[in-house]
Formats: C-alpha cells, sequence, structure tokens
C-alpha cells in the first residue's frame, strides 16, 4: 500500500530535549515537506526537499532542522525544543509528474513542549 | 503568490450537492488550481485540480470560471463523510522544478443529516 509513515504519532517532551520526528514514503517520491498546523493558522511548510541532499526552507524553517540522506526518509530535526513548536506535524510527498503534483500526507504527530 | 479567499463555513443537506466556492483574482496563466480537504485532524487529500478546463474525477467535479479568477468544487451527492476542512490552493513555482501547495484557512463543510 502507498503511504507516508510519521513516527512518533504522539510526544510529549520537555523544553530543549532534542527529539527527532521520522517521515517515510514508499512511493519512490522525489519530493518530500515538512508542515506544521496550528488553530487559526492553518497548514505551514516548514522545509522542503527536492531530492536526496536538496532540502530548502518554507515559510516557517526557525527552530527546525531536515536531512535527506536517502529518497524514502525525510526526517526532521528539533535540536532545542521550545513550547512554541508545540503543534501539529504532517510530512508529505509528491512525485514530479508535469502539472500533475498529488501530495500524499501522513497521518500527523501531534507534538507537545512543557 | 496568487492568493485564495474561501467563506470560512458553510452547511449542506446530505445527498445534495455541495458548491464551495473560491476566489483567486491575482491567479497567472499558468497556475494550476488545487483542492485538498482535511477530515478532523488527519492528514490533507487530494480531491481535484485544474489549469482551465473543467475537471472530474470520481469525487468531485471542478468549475473553473473562464477568466481563472475564481472556481467551484462540487460534491455531487454529498455524505456525512464529507464534513471536513476543504483547501482551494493556488500551485506556485518555488524553483528548480519544484512546485509549492501554500494551504490558507479553507472552508469548513458540515453536512447535516
Amino acid at each position: 500500500e502507498a503511504q507516508v509513515t510519521q513516527n512518533p504519532r504522539y510526544l510529549i517532551t520537555v523544553t530543549g530535549k532534542k527529539l527527532t520526528v521520522t517521515c517515510s514514503q514508499n512511493m519512490n517520491h522525489e519530493y518530500m515537506s515538512w508542515y506544521r498546523q496550528d488553530p487559526g493558522l492553518g497548514l505551514r511548510q516548514i522545509y522542503y526537499s527536492m531530492n536526496v541532499e536538496v532540502t530548502d526552507k518554507g515559510d516557517v524553517p526557525e527552530g527546525y532542522k531536515v536531512s535527506r540522506k536517502e529518497k524514502r526518509n525525510f526526517p526532521l530535526i528539533l535540536e532545542s525544543p521550545s513550547p512554541n513548536q508545540t503543534s501539529l506535524y504532517f510530512c508529505a510527498s509528491y512525485a514530479r509528474r508535469g502539472s500533475y503534483n498529488e501530495q500524499f500526507f501522513g497521518p500527523g504527530t501531534r507534538l507537545t513542549v512543557l | 503568490d496568487a492568493k485564495t479567499t474561501q467563506p470560512p463555513s458553510m452547511d449542506c443537506a446530505e445527498g445534495r450537492a455541495a458548491n464551495l466556492p473560491c476566489n483567486h483574482s491575482t491567479i497567472s496563466g499558468n497556475e494550476y488550481v488545487y483542492w485538498y480537504r482535511q477530515i478532523h485532524s488527519q492528514g490533507p487529500q487530494y480531491i481535484i485540480h485544474g489549469l482551465k478546463n473543467n475537471e472530474t474525477n470520481e469525487m468531485a467535479s471542478l468549475i473553473i470560471t473562464e477568466d481563472r479568477k475564481s472556481s467551484t468544487l462540487i460534491l455531487p451527492h454529498a455524505t456525512l463523510r464529507d464534513t471536513a476542512v476543504y483547501y482551494c490552493i493556488v500551485r506556485r513555482y518555488s524553483g528548480a522544478g519544484s512546485y509549492q501547495l501554500t494551504f490558507g484557512k479553507g472552508t469548513k463543510l458540515s453536512v447535516i443529516p
């Protein structure tokens, strides 16, 4: 089954404790993205990657890092989490096919930083 | 970047057609209109996209005005499972063959029994 998986699905942590949210896709997609969703603000893009070793900032990259060492994986790293990073996070992937860019989203990771 | 405007909420009776409007008056000639929906706090789901012709698939129809400044997503027979937030998005080119989708606040559609 074609899918995007994220782990963990739920995480409660404390300020300053480094954490990584993993994202993996099995569709051989070139493009992957991370979004955060907050009440009243909609989905905002954090980082995206166009292929292995190629990443770029989205609209809200501060406080986050990413890496793309393999095509299928795109982990999101919070080196020193703060309470304002409490949010619902989504990973997405899509293939580059001309005009058609259907993004497949993961199930989401709900992060709480105390 | 082309911005979209959608009503914050709409109601629709179960079994009736749901017509969700979207204004995108600053859209450029080669920018596509995409529609996604998000059910509760699940990941957004692709519905349909188009450039200037009307499009139909198994989920919905997309009607784009001739001047491309607005569009309407039509769910022909809404069911309770169609209750969701619907996002109208103008896909923008971000360079190096990459396209970005900027999600706004969407329209919360409530299908009523």
